[in-house]
């Protein structure tokens, strides 16, 4: 069975600050995707990365960064110098290779950033 | 990435009543879901809408409450039939394969629905 853990489900940080948001997988596909999505207040979902189950190379975009161990099953997204502007709720979803679009979604992170 | 467009952005229904949710896309995808957001919670997928074929449907989802039709590589519908309170979410159609961009996943901007 496929399954996202985001164990932190509120995180507030005041303004400039680091903050890692953890996601931990679950799943015995050998091929599969992990992806990580934004949705602000006004409800729309914003795609920020998509990583490959074979491509274990971290990835940095900006003040986003973020973290692929297969070791630990884990895919954790960090914002570094955080702003107001990234406040919003942010969730980790895994795909399986065989399933294009059936995405298993975690539970979401609610990231507050105070001025 | 993709333009998708959702219409009604929002809307208030009575209980009983259907509402039928438009999902257009700029350019041709190779494929196109349906996903459902209640109140707090995290996305669930309703159901894939493949072309010109009836759609494929999730544990805990039936045709007859949720139709949904793909007449084109763009286009898409899901009817939330004989709507009762619980049915109160927002709906997102998401495409993959969009102008090119293989495994790439995109969202709508949604629907918000309540159900009075």
């Amino acid at each position: 069975a496929q399954k996202v853990t985001q164990a932190q489900t509120e995180i507030s940080v005041v303004e400039k600050e680091d903050v890692t948001l953890d996601c931990v997988y679950e799943t015995r596909d050998t091929t599969y995707y992990l992806f990580w999505y934004k949705q602000p207040p006004s409800g729309e979902l914003v795609f920020l990365i998509r990583r490959n189950s074979f491509d274990e190379q971290n990835e940095i975009s900006g003040r986003y960064s973020w973290n692929f161990q297969k070791s630990t099953s884990s895919f954790n997204f960090t914002i570094t110098a955080s702003q107001v502007v990234d406040s919003a709720v942010y969730f980790c979803a895994l795909g399986r290779g065989s399933t294009l679009g059936r995405l298993y979604f975690g539970r979401g992170t609610q990231l507050t950033v105070w001025p | 990435s993709a333009v998708i467009s959702q219409k009604p952005s929002r809307d208030i229904c009575q209980r009983g009543t259907s509402l039928t949710i438009q999902c257009q896309v700029d350019s041709q995808v190779t494929m196109m879901f349906w996903y459902r957001q209640q109140p707090g919670q995290s996305l669930t997928l309703i159901a894939t809408a493949n072309q010109g074929s009836e759609a494929t449907y999730e544990s805990g989802f039936v045709i007859d409450k949720f139709p949904i039709s793909r007449p084109n590589l763009t286009f898409s519908t899901l009817t939330v039939s004989n709507m009762s309170p619980e049915d109160s979410s927002i709906y997102l159609c998401s495409v993959v394969g969009a102008g090119g961009a293989y495994n790439e996943q995109f969202f709508g901007p949604g629907t918000r629905l309540t159900v009075l």
